[in-house]
C-alpha cells in the first residue's frame, strides 16, 4: 500500500510569515494525526481527526495554528504567523483505528526552519 | 500523565550485542506501542502489545509489559548497524497515543 505522503519536505521561512503543510493519508484510514517534533524530543500531538471531525486539538496553539481535513481524506496544517519556536519537524500520521488497536503510519515529515 | 518515559536516554552497543530499553507510564492503558525513527525520517511502528498481554515477539524484537508496574521493555537481540535509531514507546489510552522523548541507540561496527 502507498504510505502517508507529506509535502513539502523542507521549508524555510522568516518569522511572522505564514506556511502550510499538506498530508495525504493511507487510503481508507479514518484517523489522521499531526505531530510536532522539536529536535531531540518526541512527537507532540497537535491535532487528531476522525474522518473530518476533530477528536483532540488540546495542544494546538489555536492563535496561530489551524488545520483542516476536507472530505475526510487530505489534510493541511497552517501556521500564521510563524515564530522562531515553531522550527520543528511536522509529522502526519494515519491509522484505521476501528477499535483503538491500530498502529500509526507516519509520513517522512516536513522540516520547518523559521529564521 | 499518559506519556511514556523511556530509559536510558541513550545507549551505545557493539554490533551483535543485545539492546534493552525501558518505558514507564502513569495511567491505565489499552495497549502500548513501540516505534523506531531513523535520522531524518518518520516513525515506523515496530510492535503493539495489548494490556492483557505480557510478552510479544517480532523477529529480533521482544517486548514485555507489566501493567502492575506500569512499565514495558523492548529488547533488540543480535543488534546490527541498521538498528541505529531512536526508539519511542507510546502508551495508548482510549484514543490518545502519547510519545516520550525516546532512547537513542547507536550500534558500533
Amino acid at each position: 500500500e502507498a504510505g502517508v505522503a507529506q509535502s513539502p519536505r523542507y521549508k524555510i521561512i522568516e518569522k511572522r510569515q505564514s506556511v502550510a503543510f499538506w498530508c495525504n493519508p493511507i487510503s481508507g484510514h479514518a484517523t489522521l494525526y499531526w505531530y510536532q517534533q522539536i529536535l531531540g524530543q518526541g512527537p507532540k500531538l497537535l491535532i487528531q481527526f476522525q474522518n473530518n471531525g476533530v477528536v483532540d486539538d488540546s495542544q494546538l496553539p489555536k492563535d496561530r495554528f489551524s488545520a483542516e481535513r476536507l472530505k475526510g481524506v487530505d489534510s493541511t496544517l497552517k501556521i500564521q504567523p510563524a515564530k522562531l519556536e515553531d522550527s520543528a519537524v511536522y509529522l502526519c500520521a494515519s491509522s484505521s483505528d476501528r477499535v483503538n488497536y491500530s498502529p500509526l503510519h507516519f509520513g517522512n515529515g516536513t522540516r520547518l526552519t523559521v529564521t | 500523565s499518559q506519556q511514556g518515559e523511556e530509559d536510558p536516554q541513550a545507549l551505545s552497543i557493539q554490533e551483535g550485542e543485545n539492546a534493552t530499553m525501558n518505558c514507564s507510564y502513569k495511567t491505565s492503558i489499552n495497549n502500548l506501542q513501540w516505534y523506531r525513527q531513523n535520522s531524518g525520517r518518520g516513525l515506523v511502528h515496530l510492535i503493539l502489545i495489548r494490556s492483557n498481554e505480557r510478552e510479544k515477539h517480532s523477529g529480533r524484537l521482544r517486548v514485555t509489559l507489566d501493567t502492575s508496574k506500569k512499565s514495558s521493555s523492548l529488547l533488540i537481540t543480535a543488534s546490527r548497524a541498521a538498528d541505529t535509531a531512536s526508539y519511542f514507546c507510546a502508551p495508548r489510552r482510549n484514543y490518545k497515543l502519547s510519545f516520550g522523548a525516546g532512547t537513542t541507540v547507536t550500534v558500533r561496527a
